[in-house]
């Protein structure tokens, strides 16, 4: 099983609004992710975590923030956000934190941020 | 940095073969590569370690040059069901992926 699941499948938030994005993965993966994709642009990076630590924060800007509850849970809390962060938001699973892991990703949390 | 890939689109006739190749400024220590269909998450084909490996899945193959830090993708008698987009990613000493601009695919019959 290779499943990355995440919810929900689509939100809609004003820029005054509180959200929060969930992942879970089942794999036992220690390395978990979250990258933003715009419509005709590869996914970029955002957060990655390590045994539940953060260990990469690509200068996201504060808005976003990123928790690791346990190693099969990552949530990407949402706050006053700007209509420029509508995207698809995916969030990805690893093994380990390492170059020859493969990464699986979720469906993705399609965002529109009006 | 991001990887670069060229073509940045292919059209294709059913059964034709494709290459799709991805090149860094940059050592990489992995490459990836990924198909997403339109609306869907990337679902991986791949992954290559060493200079000069290569891999096959089903029809899909690719090759990895260290030395010149680049990687290919070779797409053989193509099916509709290649259709989308294929990003490599590149893994980099920080074991950060970075994906390229990605290539987009389209089969017809």
């Amino acid at each position: 099983d290779t499943e990355v699941t995440q919810t929900p499948k689509h939100l809609v938030m004003g820029m005054t609004n509180k959200k929060s994005l969930k992942c879970e993965q089942h794999m036992g993966h220690r390395a978990m992710y979250w990258y933003k994709q715009k419509a005709k642009k590869p996914p970029e990076l955002m957060f990655v975590y390590s045994y539940e630590k953060l260990s990469i924060n690509e200068s996201v800007p504060s808005r976003f923030s990123p928790e690791c509850p346990n190693s099969s849970l990552l949530n990407l809390h949402l706050h006053a956000l700007q209509p420029e962060d509508s995207a698809l938001y995916l969030c990805a699973s690893s093994r380990l934190l390492l170059a020859e892991e493969t990464q699986y990703f979720g469906p993705g949390t399609r965002l529109l941020v009006l | 940095q991001q990887p670069v890939q060229s073509p940045q689109a292919v059209i294709l006739r059913e059964g034709e073969d494709a290459v799709i190749n991805c090149s860094s400024s940059k050592a990489l220590y992995s490459v990836h590569w990924y198909r997403q269909k339109h609306g869907e998450a990337p679902v991986f084909l791949m992954i290559l370690l060493k200079g000069g490996e290569q891999k096959g899945h089903d029809k899909i193959s690719a090759s990895f040059n260290e030395k010149k830090q680049q990687s290919s993708l070779y797409l053989t008698a193509s099916q509709l069901s290649y259709s989308g987009t294929y990003f490599c990613g590149s893994r980099n000493a920080g074991n950060m992926l970075t994906f390229g601009g990605g290539t987009r695919l389209m089969v017809k019959p």
